[in-house]
């Protein structure tokens, strides 16, 4: 299986601040890897796939980079609707598996 | 609009069972992957099962593998998963998703869109 190790595990932030989120595979998973944000009681969103694949309607401050084992996310400009845990998931092979995800607190 | 509405949630003992429905709707259902991915209190996400749009094909976590049955019906858009011998360790809630396979391949193996999940309470 495939583990995939998030850090920091959660992080202090403020409106404007830039944060950067890293996650990194057990092994190479070339740019099979997706981001998700999380919000208390709603739904996970799809934020970012292919590593640094920009979805639809996510915002441009957003952004993923990487390839083999080592990702990052990269929020720029953080506002007050990013608070949220983030989470990493590699997208190459079963079983599926995700980081154990980044809070992101005001 | 796409939208995954999971129910079935509820409070059941240790070794009891109880069926999860997700009901789906704004997208081609057959040409999609679904999924249950869970989230046990204060926990991340673990992904719990799939099955492709056919319904032939199924893949399951090891700490589920044997207690739990992921099916679909693609008449009714509706995705199920029954969960048998159940643990505390399962107390979750259960989140349905979807992952495209149009084109003919479903991957890579990111879920696309997700319900707002449905409380399993084992106690």
């Amino acid at each position: 299986d495939i583990q995939m190790t998030q850090s920091p595990s959660s992080v202090t932030a403020s409106v404007g601040d830039i944060v950067t989120i890293t996650c990194r595979a057990s092994q190479g998973i070339g740019t099979w890897l997706a981001w998700y944000q999380h919000k208390p009681g709603e739904a996970p969103k799809l934020l970012i796939s292919a590593a640094s694949s920009l979805q639809s309607g996510v915002p441009s401050r957003f952004s993923g980079s990487g390839s083999g084992t080592d990702f990052t996310l990269r929020i720029s400009s953080l506002q007050p609707g990013d608070f949220a845990t983030y989470y990493c998931q590699q997208t190459n092979d079963f079983p599926l598996t995700f980081g154990g995800g980044t809070k992101v607190e005001i | 609009e796409v939208q995954l509405l999971e129910s079935g949630g509820a409070l059941v003992q240790p070794g009891g069972s109880l069926r999860l429905s997700c009901a789906a709707s704004g997208f081609t259902f057959n040409n999609y992957a679904m999924n249950w991915v869970r989230q046990a209190p204060g926990k991340g996400l673990e992904w719990v099962s799939t099955i492709r749009g056919s319904g032939g094909t199924t893949y399951y976590a090891d700490s589920v593998k044997g207690r739990f049955t992921i099916s679909r019906d693609n008449s009714k858009n509706t995705l199920y998963l029954q969960l048998n011998s159940l643990r505390a360790e399962d107390t979750a809630i259960y989140f349905c998703a979807n992952i495209d396979c149009r084109g003919g391949s479903c991957f890579p193996l990111h879920f696309d869109s997700w319900g707002q999940g449905t409380l399993v309470t084992v106690s």
